[in-house]
């Protein structure tokens, strides 16, 4: 089946670690995104890719970084400079940037204390 | 920030049609309508999408005012699967790295 797979479901973290949020697709889409959302709160865009080796920060990158080495893959590291990480982070992809429907991952939920 | 106003709740019964309102008083004529909805811990599910035509599929309608400056998604034949959070997003087709911008939507809850 195609679709966006994210790994783990829950994340557990210790204050000061880094840590890596898996997201990959096997849609074929050139455009992939990570959101934050908090509790009660609507999504708010971390950063997005339109094409492999190539992303752009949204508007909230401050204390997270990713890469995008393969069109399949786009992993989100939450850094320990981000203040106040623990949150229920969401991937998703779609065909390009312009495109009208964005698929969303089952999401992961992030522990740090 | 949102260029979208929904109500934060609505409350709807099984089998009964579901009118939800956005009001996009300030959207741009290049701007479409989306809408998606999110179960709780679950990823957003795109429902539809218009620009001053009304739509509709398999899922639901979406009514664009003549002005476009508000719209209505109307799930005709609720069940209790459809309780969600509903987010009313615009967003111009041609402007590329324009991602979503998700508000706090409003919650649907349908009851038996």
């Amino acid at each position: 089946d195609g679709g966006i797979t994210q790994s783990p479901k829950y994340l557990f973290r210790k204050e000061g670690q880094n840590v890596t949020l898996s997201c990959e697709q096997n849609l074929n889409h050139d455009a992939m995104y990570w959101y934050r959302q908090d509790p009660g709160q609507g999504l708010r865009l971390i950063y997005y890719s339109q094409i492999v080796n190539d992303f752009q920060k949204g508007d909230i990158a401050e204390g997270y970084s990713v890469s995008r080495e393969k069109k399949e893959s786009f992993p989100l590291t939450v850094t320990s400079a981000q203040k106040n990480p623990t949150a229920f982070y969401l991937c998703a992809s779609s065909i390009n940037l312009s495109a009208y429907e964005q698929y969303f991952g089952p999401g992961t939920r992030l522990t740090v204390t | 920030d949102a260029k979208t106003t929904q109500p934060p709740s609505m409350d709807c019964a099984e089998g009964r049609a579901a009118n939800l309102p956005c009001n996009h008083s300030t959207i741009s004529g290049n701007e479409y309508v989306y809408w998606y909805r999110q179960i709780h811990s679950q990823g957003p599910q795109y429902i539809i999408h218009g620009l001053k035509n009304n739509e509709t599929n398999e899922m639901a309608s979406l009514i664009i005012t003549e002005d476009r400056k508000s719209s209505t998604l109307i799930l005709p034949h609720a069940t209790l699967r459809d309780t969600a959070v509903y987010y009313c997003i615009v967003r111009p087709s041609n402007q590329a790295g324009t991602a979503l911008i998700f508000g706090k939507g409003t919650t649907l809850s349908v009851s038996s």
